[in-house]
């Protein structure tokens, strides 16, 4: 059964400053995503990782992949406000066959402090 | 060019009530996935829909539950007899194909049962 990890779960953190936060998957997939869910509302996809190495940026998130450590990274640059929100990694199960089932982690909570 | 629709957007409903969720996918989509999030937690996957097949329903559970995607109309997920344990929010997403195609999700219905 594939498994998904994030951490941290939870991260307060001050504006300006920087922090990754980290995804682990148990099983080989060759695609991941990342997700953001403000309260009360629904997925907005943030970047499609697609194979080894990649590595995508927009604005002050960068995300990026390593097939081989099945890890995926979500950097954040000089927070602000306006990134608080929960953040969801998610793998699909490309191994299994079921590349159409999604697998995503817990979610981290972030919380930027002015 | 309106993305994944579902409704409603909330649903109370007492204990031993039915509920019916609906979603109507993104156009040109006809592959249909249903997520539920608990309080707290990631989504977990719980059925993939073609028009008139279901093509995987490992994550439903086996009794209460079932889903369906008519030749016309939305896709359906309804839920016999609900229980306080039911409540959750409930994700439709939709891909064009299936087997990777990246899923672009509605905003959910939360489900809440007295």
């Amino acid at each position: 059964e594939l498994k998904v990890e994030q951490n941290p779960l939870f991260l307060s953190m001050q504006e300006g400053k920087n922090y990754t936060i980290y995804c682990n998957y148990s099983t080989t997939s060759d695609r991941l995503y990342w997700y953001r869910q403000d309260p009360g509302k629904s997925l907005e996809s943030l970047f499609v990782l697609l194979s080894n190495g990649a590595v995508k940026q927009e604005g002050r998130l960068m995300a990026s992949l390593d097939t081989k450590a099945r890890l995926s990274t979500l950097h954040i640059t000089a927070a602000v406000h306006d990134l608080s929100a929960t953040y969801f990694c998610a793998v699909d199960g490309a191994s299994g066959g079921s590349n159409y089932k999604l697998t995503f982690g817990k979610g981290t909570l972030l919380t930027v402090n002015p | 060019n309106a993305g994944v629709m579902q409704n409603p957007r909330h649903l109370v409903r007492r204990r031993g009530q039915e509920a019916r969720l609906r979603c109507s996918p993104m156009k040109g989509h006809s592959h249909v996935y249903w997520y539920r999030q608990l309080p707290e937690e990631g989504l977990k996957f719980m059925v993939y829909l073609q028009k008139e097949n279901i093509i995987d329903e490992s994550g439903m559970p086996k009794e209460r539950f079932s889903a369906e995607f008519p030749k016309e109309g939305p896709s359906i997920l309804r839920i016999q007899q609900v229980v306080r344990g039911d409540s959750a929010a409930y994700f439709c997403a939709s891909s064009p194909q299936g087997g990777g195609y990246e899923q672009f999700f509605g905003p959910g219905t939360r489900l809440t049962v007295l």
